[in-house]
């Protein structure tokens, strides 16, 4: 499975816009990017996921480099909820997440 | 919003019980599957499970572990004899279509408890 490579921890304030990035020099192809996040005490929440082009939905937009060898999520203004685990997970024929320890925000009012 | 629901949230067992952990994905969804957390750590892929089958299990789905969608809404995991290092929180999940277009929703999960 293709690994990523994401920062262990990351602060922001609230009301600020929040960029987590994620590295995954060995994408193939096929990989799509995809975002996961663990609230505290929840199970993991989708957030957003894509392949080549950028993609906005409500919850964040996912900026991916032209050589898909990152990518960035972006927050666009934090809140206290926003505070979790963020993963970056790549997926391509394989079905189950893999999940890495990932990025925790800590959001700060 | 449709959502999953997992069932009990918490469980108490002893050490050689048999435990099911009950879970209803969401109504339209065709494919599901058990993770589990322990406490601190990752969170594992245990199983996915597509068609009245399983289509891929991780090293820790032994025989000891067991899946089964008994009618058209559940989704259980049964652990037949648990032990120490089964005390986990465990999390279902279902998804709509074939990976990698589609995303996966997680319920809430169950916390088990073995002492």
């Amino acid at each position: 499975d293709a690994k990523t490579t994401q920062p262990n921890s990351m602060e922001s304030n609230e009301e600020e816009p929040v960029h987590l990035p994620c590295n995954h020099s060995t994408i193939s192809g096929t990989d799509y990017i995809h975002w996961y996040r663990q609230l505290p005490s929840q199970g993991p929440e989708y957030v957003i996921h894509g392949l080549t082009s950028n993609v906005n939905n409500r919850m964040a937009s996912l900026a991916i480099a032209e050589d898909r060898k990152s990518s960035t999520l972006i927050l666009h203004r934090a809140t206290l909820r926003d505070a979790a685990v963020y993963y970056c997970i790549l997926m391509s024929n394989t079905d189950k997440l893999i999940f890495g320890t990932g990025t925790r925000l800590q959001v700060f009012p | 919003e449709p959502e999953v629901t997992q069932t009990p949230s918490h469980q108490v067992t002893q050490m050689g019980q048999e435990v099911i952990l009950r879970c209803v994905p969401i109504s339209n969804h065709l494919y599901f599957y058990w993770y589990r957390q322990i406490l601190g750590q990752k969170v594992e892929f245990l199983v996915s499970f597509y068609n009245n089958e399983i289509s891929e299990k991780s090293e820790i789905f032994d025989d000891q572990f067991s899946v089964e969608r008994p009618d058209g809404s559940n989704f259980t995991l049964k652990i037949r004899s648990t032990k120490l290092e089964d005390s986990a929180m465990y999390f279902c999940a279902s998804r709509f279509g074939r990976a990698p277009t589609y995303e996966q929703y997680f319920g809430p999960g169950t916390r088990l408890t073995v002492t």
